[in-house]
């Protein structure tokens, strides 16, 4: 099974301040996806990445693929509350017997406090 | 509004009790998914119906039992549950499955999920 390490678990900050999230693997991704989920909800996609290198910004979310495609970052500028929530990446392998699945990171839940 | 409608939003059911989710998307798509998510947990991929044929069964236990009656419509049938089936079960769709049944760059499209609580 071909992992997804995110980073960090947990993120607790005021409102107004930045932050990043780390999406991790050892293995090669043909893209990523990047999900956020309100509690009670089910996950909202925001972005989807495909070549290595590539950024893509939304508001004020940036997110980036590795160039070698095996990482990603979502950056948030200036959070709000309404930021508030868990936020998943999802990679589709590249290769091998896991070929064409998606895999979930463990998630970010952040809390941005007014 | 999600484009992906399940029902229902929450169910409580006994250890004995048979009940069944529904899933309804109309966005032509023609890959469908179950997944099955604990708190601040990231989903854990249960089922996936290709072309309305299951093509990947993760595996899970027979007391859950999918159903795709047409390319609409994705149910989940339920019995003789475990306290340890509590969660919220969300269903998936994509525009099109990938090879062997997942994805290439297909993004995801969730529901709103079903709350299941087995007492």
């Amino acid at each position: 099974t071909q992992l997804l390490e995110q980073s960090p678990q947990f993120l607790s900050i005021q409102e107004g301040e930045n932050l990043t999230v780390y999406c991790n693997s050892s293995s090669v991704f043909s893209s990523l996806q990047w999900y956020r989920q309100e509690p009670g909800e089910g996950p909202v996609l925001l972005v989807t990445v495909v070549t290595g290198g590539e950024v893509k910004k939304l508001k004020r979310l940036t997110f980036q693929f590795g160039d070698a495609r095996k990482d990603s970052s979502l950056h948030i500028t200036a959070a709000q509350p309404g930021d508030t929530g868990l936020y998943l990446c999802a990679g589709v392998n590249a290769g091998g017997t896991s070929y064409g699945k998606l895999t979930f990171g463990q998630g970010t839940i952040l809390t941005v406090h007014p | 509004d999600t484009e992906v409608t399940q029902t229902p939003k929450h169910l409580v059911m006994g250890m004995t009790n048979k009940k069944s989710l529904k899933c309804e998307q109309h966005m032509g798509h023609r890959a469908m998914y179950w997944y099955k998510q604990k708190a601040k947990k990231p989903p854990e991929l249960m089922f996936v119906y290709s072309y309305e044929k299951l093509s990947i069964n993760e595996s899970v236990p027979s007391r859950f039992s999918p159903e795709c009656p047409n390319s609409s419509l994705l149910n989940l049938h339920l019995h003789a549950l475990q306290p340890e089936d509590s969660a919220l079960y969300l269903c998936a769709s994509s525009q099109f499955p990938g090879l062997a049944g997942g994805l290439i760059t297909g993004e995801l499209f969730f529901g709103e999920g079903s709350r299941l609580t087995v007492l």
